[in-house]
């Protein structure tokens, strides 16, 4: 069975600290894939970044950056100097995509860690 | 591209009232998705499709039925409405089996009193 999970509920930073977001995963497939996607608070899902379980490079896009390490199952997200636009609750989400066997590709969520950026 | 749209945005139904939600995509993706959100839950798979004609129940279905005629709509009917059902319903497509990110609507938040 898949399962992501986020065990932090709630953070709150004062704007300009740096602030991680935990994701570990659980599957025993081969090829999947991870998501983050940012809900700010007028609802909308706004996706962020995907990642496939070959390629366990690094990723920085400005002030977020994204640490994949297969060997502890984690796809954590990190946001330098927090804004308070980051206010938002943010999901991690993990699908496998069997090409050959067929997948409806559901994302599997996590329950979300909301983050306060205070100014 | 309108992309993923969803109406309406709000809606107060009492409880034993019907109602469609609508979906639609203008991105000919074959593949779309009904998800509920509760709070602190994440979001759970109600159901999907994967081309016109073809749908399946996803992991909480119960009290819900769809259809998938066309491409472009993917309409999420609650019949006897309850509380339980009181949720923020969102609506994702995407476009081929092999493509996995996954696009969605704005939402409708379901009140049931």
């Amino acid at each position: 069975a898949q399962k992501v999970t986020q065990a932090q509920t709630e953070i709150s930073v004062v704007e300009k600290e740096d602030v991680t977001l935990d994701c570990v995963y659980e599957t025993r497939d081969t090829t999947y894939y991870l998501f983050w996607y940012k809900q700010p608070p007028s609802g909308e899902l706004v996706f962020l970044i995907r990642r496939n379980s070959f390629d366990e490079q690094n990723e920085i896009s400005g002030r977020y950056s994204w640490n994949f390490q297969k060997s502890t199952s984690s796809f954590n997200f990190t946001i330098t100097a927090s804004q308070v636009v980051d206010s938002a609750v943010y999901f991690c989400a993990l699908t496998k995509l069997a090409i050959y066997g067929g997948s409806q590709g559901n994302l599997i969520f996590g329950k979300g860690t909301k983050l306060s950026v205070k100014p | 591209n309108a992309g993923v749209t969803q109406t309406p945005k709000f809606r107060i139904l009492k409880i034993g009232q019907s109602m469609t939600l609508q979906c639609a995509q203008d991105m000919n993706h074959n593949y779309m998705y009904w998800y509920r959100q509760d709070p602190g839950m994440g979001l759970k798979l109600i159901y999907y499709s994967v081309g016109a004609g073809i749908t399946d129940k996803g992991e909480v279905p119960n009290g819900y039925n769809v259809s998938r005629s066309t491409t472009e709509d993917f309409p999420l009917r609650l019949e006897l409405a309850a509380p339980s059902q009181t949720s923020v319903y969102f609506c994702a497509s995407r476009p081929r089996r092999d493509t996995p990110t996954m696009f969605f609507g704005p939402g409708t938040r379901l009140t049931v009193l």
